[in-house]
């Protein structure tokens, strides 16, 4: 079955630049969705189709995917932005299912 | 503004079933448009997709679940359920309803969650 992989934890001053990273098998064919999870709370779609905001998503969060990564780059990072991130596809190659990424904590300094 | 919410039992014995059901307010179930959704999270842990189930009744479920697992839809109440049996410990989790669109497959809207705990 198909597998992504996210680092566990990436930290990351304020004000700087955050790349979260998925690695899947040829990811850059697929559509690439990114999920911001605060404690306590269900998800919150921030990325869709790798690179597209939902709406009332700050232009901050952004995405891009090639080959076998999948990134979700955050700008100008605010302590509000700590959180876990996952990334998730829909594998269509066998039994067609969803895949999530395991997370990533992202530790604002 | 669509809403999800999920309902149930909070404690489930071991190798009983577990059931939830996942009430849609602000729009409706039938639109054909969406797929709704099951998935849990483990204390601590990542996200798990459960399954999903179409209008027309057409479900897919999670390999590692599948013989466990049945997903199914009630149109007139707008809600859909889940089913899983023989439970065990490694259930207990947080369970999360959520809506993905049929055009991208992601998971726009998402219920608050309930946590399902698996004890005699």
């Amino acid at each position: 079955s198909y597998v992504l992989t996210q680092p566990p934890s990436v930290s990351v001053a304020p004000g700087q630049t955050a790349r979260i990273t998925c690695g899947g098998n040829n990811i850059g064919s697929k559509s690439v969705h990114w999920y911001q999870q605060k404690p306590g709370q269900a998800p919150v779609l921030v990325v869709y189709d790798d690179s597209d905001r939902p709406s009332g998503i700050p232009e901050r969060f952004s995405g891009s995917n090639s080959g076998n990564t999948a990134t979700l780059t955050i700008s100008r990072v605010e302590a509000g932005d700590e959180a876990d991130y996952y990334c998730q596809v829909w594998d269509s190659s066998s039994d067609h299912h969803v895949v999530f990424g395991g997370g990533t904590k992202l530790t604002v300094l | 503004q669509v809403q999800l919410q999920e309902s149930g039992p909070g404690l489930v014995k071991p190798s009983q079933t577990l059931s939830l059901t996942c009430t849609v307010s602000g729009g409706s179930i039938s639109s054909g448009s969406y797929y709704w959704s099951w998935i849990r999270q483990p204390a601590g842990k990542g996200l798990e997709w459960i399954g999903r189930i179409y209008t027309s009744g057409s479900t897919n479920y999670n390999p590692s679940l599948k013989s466990r697992v049945t997903i199914s839809v009630d149109t007139s109440k707008n809600q859909f359920s889940l089913k899983l049996s023989s439970v065990t410990a490694a259930d207990t989790a947080v369970y999360y309803c959520a809506r993905a669109s049929l055009e991208w497959l992601n998971f726009d809207y998402w219920g608050q969650g309930t946590l399902v705990t698996v004890s005699s």
